[in-house]
C-alpha cells in the first residue's frame, strides 16, 4: 500500500525559503521507473505542477519556477525534499507530493499541507 | 493562466452523461497519449481517474472514460451520480522543456 505525507511549516515570512518533506511508504525511490512529484494549489485555484524527481536522480522543474526550486531525495529515509526560495504571499497554497505512475501522471497523493506566506 | 483550457463549469442531472473538454496544443495534448484526469472533492487530495488518455486505474468506475481528438482530450462521465459532484482537472506531459501542465479545472454540478 502506497502512502505519502507532506510535512513542513504552516507559516513562512516573505523572502524566506520554504522546505517541505514528503515521507512515503510502499515503494522505493531506488527502483527503476519510480518518481515523486510536487504539485501545489492556491486556495480556490487550480493545480500547478512544481517538480519531479526520479529513481536515477533525474529532476524536472516547472520552467516558471525553476530558479526558485530544488528537489532532492533521501532513498534511505524514503523522503523527498522540496525547497522553494524567496517566498511571496502568492505562494500561499496547499502543497501536495505524489507518486508518479508514468510520465506526467500521478496515482497516489499525500493529503497536502497548507503553507501560508505572511509577515 | 493554465496551460490547458477547460470549461469553468459543467452540470447535469442524475443519470445523464456529461463531457469535460481539455484543450492544449500540438506540444502537449496533441503530441502525447499521456493525458490524465483527476477528481477533487472539497478539502481532499486529487484522485486519479484516467491515465494515458483512456485507461482507468483499478477501482475507478467504468462510468468514467477518456478520449482524445487532435489537441483536445475529453472526460466523459455517464450515469451521473451525486457523488460525482467535484472539481476535475486534466494534466498532460508537455515534452522535455515544459514537462507537466495542468488544466484550470472544471466544477461539475449534479443538479
Amino acid at each position: 500500500q502506497i502512502t505519502l505525507k507532506e510535512s513542513g511549516p504552516t507559516l513562512v515570512k516573505p523572502t524566506q525559503t520554504l522546505t517541505l518533506t514528503c515521507t512515503f511508504s510502499g515503494f522505493s525511490l531506488s527502483t527503476s521507473g519510480v518518481g515523486v512529484g510536487w504539485i501545489r494549489q492556491p486556495p480556490g485555484k487550480a493545480l500547478e505542477w512544481l517538480a519531479l524527481i526520479f529513481w536515477d536522480d533525474d529532476k524536472w522543474y516547472s520552467p516558471s519556477l525553476k530558479s526558485r526550486l530544488t528537489i532532492t531525495k533521501d532513498t534511505s529515509k524514503n523522503q523527498v525534499v522540496l525547497t522553494m526560495s524567496n517566498m511571496d504571499p502568492v505562494d500561499t497554497a496547499t502543497y501536495y507530493c505524489a507518486h508518479r505512475l508514468s510520465a506526467a501522471q500521478f496515482d497516489y497523493w499525500g493529503q497536502g499541507t497548507l503553507v501560508t506566506v505572511s509577515s | 493562466q493554465s496551460a490547458l483550457t477547460q470549461p469553468a463549469s459543467v452540470s447535469g442531472s442524475p443519470g445523464q452523461s456529461i463531457t469535460i473538454s481539455c484543450t492544449g496544443t500540438s506540444s502537449d495534448v496533441g503530441s502525447y497519449n499521456l493525458v490524465s484526469w483527476y477528481q477533487q472533492h472539497p478539502g481532499k487530495a486529487p484522485k486519479l481517474m484516467i491515465y494515458e488518455g483512456s485507461k482507468r486505474p483499478s477501482g475507478v468506475s467504468n462510468r468514467f472514460s477518456g478520449s482524445k481528438s487532435g489537441n483536445t482530450a475529453s472526460l466523459t462521465i455517464s450515469g451521473l451520480q451525486a457523488e460525482d459532484e467535484a472539481d476535475y482537472y486534466c494534466c498532460s506531459y508537455a515534452g522535455s522543456r515544459t514537462f507537466v501542465v495542468f488544466g484550470g479545472g472544471t466544477k461539475l454540478t449534479v443538479l
